[in-house]
């Protein structure tokens, strides 16, 4: 199972939206509604963002929004804050009963 | 509070044995999948495979499999991630998250493993 497809980095000034890409194949984000994204800060473990697509967990602020079409997934953030500059992973259940993750994709708060 | 608490960072030989652990604490241990996940230096998250204490199945990622062991003791609320012969490229940081289904999200992490394996 290959790993899903992120830009390796992203940038956007405060205030502003950006949104992260995530690119699987039919057997996996194309297939299910089972893709989530991780935020991970430096030394930190990842946190749960978004699950099956779209769903925030309590506590996530709502700037942090997931959509899909096809094979691939999207992340977008809006409002951009100095705290939002981290890593960020994807990741999807797969027709192989595992998950995989994308390679992150670094985000850059200018 | 639910906490998954991994235990400290290792140091080995190649060739040497190790089995790191998870423990669960504020929720139904038996009744949650727990996986593992790798972080090479500097490197992404890597999904190794995952365990349900309740019955001990397992499933591996086709990239970890044979490689590692991964298992649980339900009476003690913890699950453990195993090498029979350590190589230098298994220095990572491995992490244990909660899962509710074998294909959902992972919701709760652990603090992280180091695990170095140097001559």
């Amino acid at each position: 199972q290959s790993a899903l497809t992120q830009p390796a980095s992203v940038s956007g000034s405060p205030g502003q939206s950006i949104t992260i890409s995530c690119t699987g194949t039919s057997s996996d984000i194309g297939k299910y509604n089972y893709v989530s994204w991780y935020q991970q800060h430096p030394g930190k473990a990842p946190k749960l963002m978004i699950y099956d697509v779209s769903d925030r967990p309590s506590g996530v602020s709502n700037r942090f929004s997931g959509s899909k079409s096809g094979n691939t997934a999207s992340l977008t953030i809006s409002g951009l804050q100095a705290e939002d500059e981290a890593d960020y992973y994807c990741s999807s259940y797969t027709t192989l009963a595992t998950r995989v993750f994308g390679g992150g994709t670094k985000l850059t708060v200018l | 509070e639910v906490q998954l608490v991994q235990s400290g960072a290792e140091v080995k030989k190649p060739g040497e044995s190790l089995k790191i652990s998870c423990k669960g604490s504020g929720y139904g241990f038996s009744s949650y999948w727990i996986g593992w996940v790798r972080q090479m230096p500097g490197k992404g998250l890597e999904w190794m495979g995952i365990v349900y204490p309740g019955d001990s199945q397992t499933k591996y990622s086709a990239s970890f499999q044979g490689q590692v062991t991964i298992s649980a003791d339900k009476s003690i609320n913890t699950a453990y991630l195993q090498w029979s012969s350590l190589k230098a490229s298994d220095t990572a940081m491995y992490y244990c998250a909660r899962q509710y289904r074998s294909a959902s999200e992972s919701d709760y992490w652990g603090q992280g493993t180091l695990v170095t394996v140097s001559s």
